[in-house]
């Protein structure tokens, strides 16, 4: 099942720069899309999420941006600090899902070095 | 701040035996989730469950899961017999909406279960 697909297993980002994270997904029934952060031994922690009928989404350092025709978004994150270093994993779900069930990518890596 | 908590941590079992991990979601939450992850894999879903019975379940959730809210603040998840490639990260969510996909799911701890 490869319908979100986080192409990236690791980036690693100096502290103070943007980090951008990156999703695809292929089921166009999609239309609710969220990044979870994960921490070692943690669970998920919901960050930010986006409705398709938007192309971005703004929360203090982290913005979400959606391209409906390529199915694609990313995760943008000014300033990256070390603290932000975590699994961020990107979920999908539609209205065919009346169950809420969420689709999750692999997940990426990110370090964010001093 | 409210948060979802999960019961044990770590759960060591051997093959066959029956386990139930345990999940006490947010208390004003309505719809329960189990997910699980297992290592160097994606999350994935197994079961939602909303007003005492399922609402939706993965291909994974076969006859050997079940699901229970026995009470009013509890959410198990059973496995009849466990197998060794049930060994995972088994994670619970809750969500406050019905039928709302759009409601942000609230994620614990985990459990992690080996199957020896």
């Amino acid at each position: 099942d490869q319908q979100v697909k986080q192409n990236s297993p690791s980036l690693s980002v100096q502290e103070g720069r943007i980090s951008i994270l990156n999703c695809d997904y292929t089921n166009s029934m999609f239309d609710y899309f969220l990044w979870y952060k994960k921490y070692p031994a943690e669970g998920p922690t919901f960050l930010i999420s986006i409705s398709s009928i938007k192309d971005k989404n703004e929360d203090g350092r982290f913005t979400v941006f959606l391209n409906k025709s390529a199915k694609h978004l990313s995760l943008h994150i000014v300033p990256s600090q070390p603290g932000d270093s975590a699994v961020y994993f990107c979920a999908a779900s539609g209205q065919n899902n009346q169950g809420g069930k969420l689709i999750f990518g692999q997940g990426t890596e990110l370090s964010v070095k001093p | 701040e409210p948060e979802v908590t999960q019961t044990p941590s770590h759960q060591v079992t051997q093959m066959g035996q029956e386990v139930i991990l345990r999940c006490v979601p947010i208390s004003n939450h309505l719809y329960f989730y189990w997910y699980r992850q297992i290592l160097g894999q994606k999350v994935e879903f197994l079961v939602s469950f909303y007003n005492n019975e399922i609402s939706e379940k993965s291909e994974i959730f076969d006859d050997q899961f079940s699901v229970e809210r026995p009470d009013g603040s509890n959410f198990t998840l059973k496995i009849r017999s466990t197998k060794l490639e049930d060994s995972a990260m088994y994670f619970c969510a809750s969500s406050t909406s019905p039928r709302d996909h759009t409601d942000t799911q609230y994620f614990g701890p985990g459990t992690r279960l080996t199957v020896l």
